[in-house]
């Protein structure tokens, strides 16, 4: 059971918007920031967004981030099959004094 | 150029010890933290601890203390993660990842580098 809380799976056509979301609570979310990775199938993560809503040189503004409250999101526009992978979002828990991921959310671009 | 290499894929049996690597290259090793996490098969991703190279200060989470020890030795910019009696509940894919700045309050910040991975298979 992971301590953030992601749908797990999403799908939509390429073209199109997608967002996922990710839940926690006042000791991870509501305090700190949140950031997203990337994982293709069989390949280690890539940071997708960082500080809630920055992107790191690279990503295509394709990709944003959103926060409200202990809800954060991930919206990505334009779907391409390329964007098919598991999308993780994590942040430092400050009760644990650890990291903490969700559980992941598989992207299906149909 | 900057990279994080892991050593290879192992194979164990139940109650064996291991210790695997993971060497940084391309910049200042002992001023950022190492995180390792922890990628079941076909299942996400666990943080289980982080250190900084530069005076050795670890931090784990709570669901791993105890079960792992995380080390690094700054004179060949190498950080280790080991089992003293592994079970078959360890097989997974193992990656250290860098924070994205450097320093001793980075421990927080997200991962910009990632190994390669070292996947660790136990199996009596």
């Amino acid at each position: 059971q992971s301590v953030l809380t992601q749908p797990p799976s999403v799908s939509a056509a390429p073209g199109q918007k997608v967002t996922i979301s990710c839940s926690g609570s006042s000791s991870n979310i509501g305090n700190n920031y949140v950031f997203w990775y990337q994982q293709l199938p069989g390949t280690a993560p890539k940071l997708l967004i960082y500080d809630n809503n920055k992107r790191p040189s690279g990503i295509p503004d394709r990709f944003s981030g959103s926060k409200s409250g202990t809800s954060v999101t991930l919206g990505i526009t334009g779907l391409q099959t390329g964007d098919e992978a598991d999308y993780y979002c994590g942040t430092w828990d400050s009760s644990l004094s650890a990291g903490v991921f969700g559980g992941g959310t598989k992207l299906t671009v149909l | 150029e900057v990279q994080l290499v892991q050593s290879g894929a192992e194979v164990k049996k139940p109650g064996e010890s291991l210790k695997i690597s993971c060497k940084g290259s391309g910049y200042s090793f002992a001023t950022y933290w190492i995180a390792w996490v922890r990628q079941m098969p076909g299942k996400g991703l666990e943080w289980m601890g982080i250190i900084y190279p530069g005076d050795s200060d670890t931090r784990y989470s709570p669901s791993f203390q105890g079960q792992v020890t995380i080390s690094a030795d700054k004179s060949i910019s190498t950080a280790y993660l080991q089992w003293g009696g592994l079970k078959a509940s360890d097989t997974a894919m193992y990656y250290c990842a860098r924070p994205y700045c450097s320093g001793g309050t980075c421990y927080s910040k997200p991962f910009d580098m990632w190994g390669q991975g070292t996947m660790v298979a136990v199996s009596s």
